[in-house]
């Protein structure tokens, strides 16, 4: 089974600041991935599919990159609304599966 | 508009069943891939069991042979039947479409204890 690994698992920063969440296959996915976020009782967004398209009507701030067994996503610049934990998903004709998800917290 | 609404979750026993719904609207189920994903408490995001549009379905290893994945084309619905239910099955069920389409429901959550 293809296991996801995320890095931080905790991010403090600022207004502003540029930041950047890995995640790392155990083996090759293509670019078979996608990044959520996901605020407290609510069910998860989708911000980017396929590593790197934006799905609609999510700010241009967030992108994401990658293919293969590391991807990352970046947001240009940190707001307060970003406040949230991320998580990475791989999907193929099998399964799903997760990262153990990135906190962003406010430093 | 599309929605996806979840009922079904309740407080039961271990060892007890549950039946999960997802009432879809704006899409067809049929034609599309559907999912089940949970969160224990505090915790991250597991897929349980998805449904293609042909009919066929995978489970997680940790639910394999106690939850079953099926549809009921003409009421738009996916369900989640889930048998002998152990105190870590307790989470907030989600339905989801395609991981492309960004659809999920709101969630219902499965309490299992004594």
């Amino acid at each position: 089974d293809i296991q996801l690994t995320q890095s931080p698992s905790t991010l403090s920063a600022s207004v502003g600041d540029r930041v950047t969440i890995t995640c790392r296959a155990s083996q090759s996915i293509s670019s078979w991935l996608a990044w959520y976020q996901q605020k407290p009782g609510k069910a998860p967004k989708l911000l980017i599919y396929t590593a790197s398209s934006l799905q609609s009507g999510v700010p241009s701030r967030f992108s994401g990159s990658g293919s293969g067994t590391e991807f990352t996503l970046t947001i240009s610049s940190l707001q307060p609304d970003d406040v949230a934990t991320y998580y990475c998903q791989h999907y193929n004709i099998y399964s799903e599966t997760f990262g153990q998800g990135t906190k962003v917290e406010f430093k | 508009e599309v929605k996806l609404v979840e009922s079904g979750g309740d407080l039961v026993q271990p060892g007890g069943s549950l039946r999960l719904s997802c009432v879809v609207s704006g899409f067809t189920i049929s034609n599309n891939y559907m999912s089940w994903v949970r969160q224990a408490p505090g915790k991250g995001l597991q897929g349980v069991s998805v449904i293609y549009s042909g009919g066929t379905t995978n489970y997680a290893d940790s639910v394999k042979g106690r939850f079953t994945i099926s549809r009921d084309n003409s009421k738009n619905t996916l369900y989640l039947q889930m048998n002998s239910l152990r105190a870590e099955d307790t989470a907030v069920y989600y339905c989801a479409s395609h991981p492309t389409s960004g659809h999920w429901g709101q969630g219902t959550l499965v309490t299992v204890s004594s």
